[in-house]
């Protein structure tokens, strides 16, 4: 079956626009994550949701970063104003969330290349 | 501060090796430790995932040991060969917390 997609592949934006960067969950996952990628860096944990439950905002960097999951499936990571530091490679992943993110395999999408001028 | 080290940015070994990977931590008590594979341009895919009550666990040419009274892990990968060649990422959690992954190693197979 399909894996996580998400979109845009690469996004290249200037200096205090705002982006919105999508993920498509596997079908059935409840559980979905967003984490950054920086050059040279490890993977940066961001947000967490599972199910109806309030989202794990905990990985978050600033009030400039937020996210929705409209109906327990797509995903939308917004970036406001954004900075030349906030360029990375932004990844989501999905899980089944059956017993808690952590203790199950995670699939990931191909990330979106976001470089800010 | 919690803080996860993989031994090395990179390694290269020699075709049909055995390649060992270390993932050390600090102040930090996980539940679950897991290592996944990144190759360039893509996102990482999960290879194993290992509980604190292992010791040791396999898949086909993998082997991970979790040692927590060292806080480390090693990952080997025997026979290797050059399609080995990826970054490799370790990540731990409590069970009830997000993962925290390390920096990962780039493991180079040479033929």
């Amino acid at each position: 079956g399909a894996g996580v997609s998400q979109s845009p592949s690469n996004k290249v934006t200037e200096k205090g626009k705002d982006v919105e960067l999508r993920c498509d969950p596997i079908s059935g996952h409840t559980a979905l994550y967003w984490y950054r990628q920086s050059l040279g860096q490890g993977l940066e944990f961001l947000i967490y949701f599972q199910g109806n439950s309030a989202p794990d905002k905990s990985g978050l960097p600033s009030d400039r970063f937020s996210a929705e999951r409209t109906g327990g499936s797509v995903s939308t990571l917004t970036i406001q104003r954004t900075q030349q530091e906030d360029s990375a490679v932004y990844l989501c992943a999905s899980s089944l969330g059956a017993s808690g993110g952590a203790r199950e395999t995670q699939y990931f999408g191909p990330g979106t290349r976001l470089l800010v001028l | 501060s919690q803080k996860i080290e993989q031994n090395s940015e990179a390694l290269n070994i020699q075709e049909g090796k055995t390649a060992t990977l270390t993932c050390n931590y600090t102040n930090y008590s996980p539940a679950y430790l897991q290592w996944y594979r990144q190759d360039p341009g893509r996102g990482p895919v999960f290879l194993l995932l290992i509980r604190e009550n292992e010791k040791e666990k396999r898949k086909e040419r993998l082997k991970v040991t979790f040692d927590t009274t060292l806080k480390q892990s090693l990952f080997h990968i025997t026979a290797s060969q050059p399609a080995d060649s990826a970054t490799y990422l370790c990540a731990l959690s409590s069970g009830n917390t997000p993962l925290v992954f390390g920096k990962g190693t780039r493991l180079s197979v040479i033929a």
